[in-house]
């Protein structure tokens, strides 16, 4: 089975740095992606990883490592519009099945 | 805007009714995909289609139909629906099957089956 866990809520302050952690057990691992979905809106893409590591894309970065079953993604500079929720979801042997985890939303606050 | 549009926007339908949700893509890509996002729930996985042939079925009850009549279209079948099936219903869209890509998501529609 699949199984991905992420906080539930989380609360920052604007301007500060924050970390999204994401574990997941699934039966196999072919890449990561996190999602950033606004309330009422359509989830976007920020980020993919497949191999261990960071992947710095502006102000988000995003890392994994498979032997832990383990990535976060990482929120730097935070802004107010940065208040949504952050899915963390995993392709697993099943190529064409994204699982998702429940989401984690994110409070900014001034 | 994401290229993923979705009709309609609300929708409130009886458990007897018949009705279908619409989705298009204007991105060119050749794989679809519905979710279901129910509250407190995570985001789940309900079909995919790639070519127009279904490849996922993600043991989704027979009351949901799906139908992809072509690369950027996609619709799902409603009837004899449960309370429970209210939910925001997504459609996305990917260039390729969704390991390797990501996903362009729709903005919903909003079904409450009462």
């Amino acid at each position: 089975g699949q199984n991905i866990d992420q906080p539930t809520e989380m609360t920052a302050t604007e301007g500060a740095i924050v970390q999204i952690n994401c574990t997941y057990q699934t039966s196999g691992f072919n890449g990561l992606f996190w999602y950033q979905q606004h309330a009422g809106e359509a989830p976007t893409f920020l980020s993919y990883n497949v191999l261990d590591g960071l992947e710095e894309k502006g102000r988000f970065s995003s890392f994994l490592s498979r032997s832990k079953g383990y990535s976060y993604l990482l929120l730097k500079e935070l802004q107010m519009k940065d208040s949504a929720s952050y899915l963390c979801a995993v392709i697993g042997n099943a190529g064409n099945m994204l699982t998702f985890g429940g989401g984690t939303r994110l409070m900014v606050k001034p | 805007e994401t290229g993923v549009t979705q009709t309609p926007r609300h929708l409130v339908m009886g458990m007897t009714n018949k009705k279908s949700l619409k989705c298009e893509q204007h991105l060119g890509h050749n794989a679809m995909y519905w979710y279901k996002q129910s509250a407190k729930k995570p985001l789940e996985l309900m079909f995919v289609y790639n070519f127009k042939e279904q490849t996922e079925n993600n043991s989704v009850p027979s009351r949901f139909s799906p139908e992809c009549p072509n690369s950027s279209h996609l619709f799902l079948h409603l009837h004899t629906l449960q309370p429970e099936d209210s939910a925001l219903y997504l459609c996305a869209s990917s260039q390729g099957l969704a390991g390797y890509y990501e996903q362009y998501f729709g903005p919903g529609t909003r079904l409450t089956v009462t």
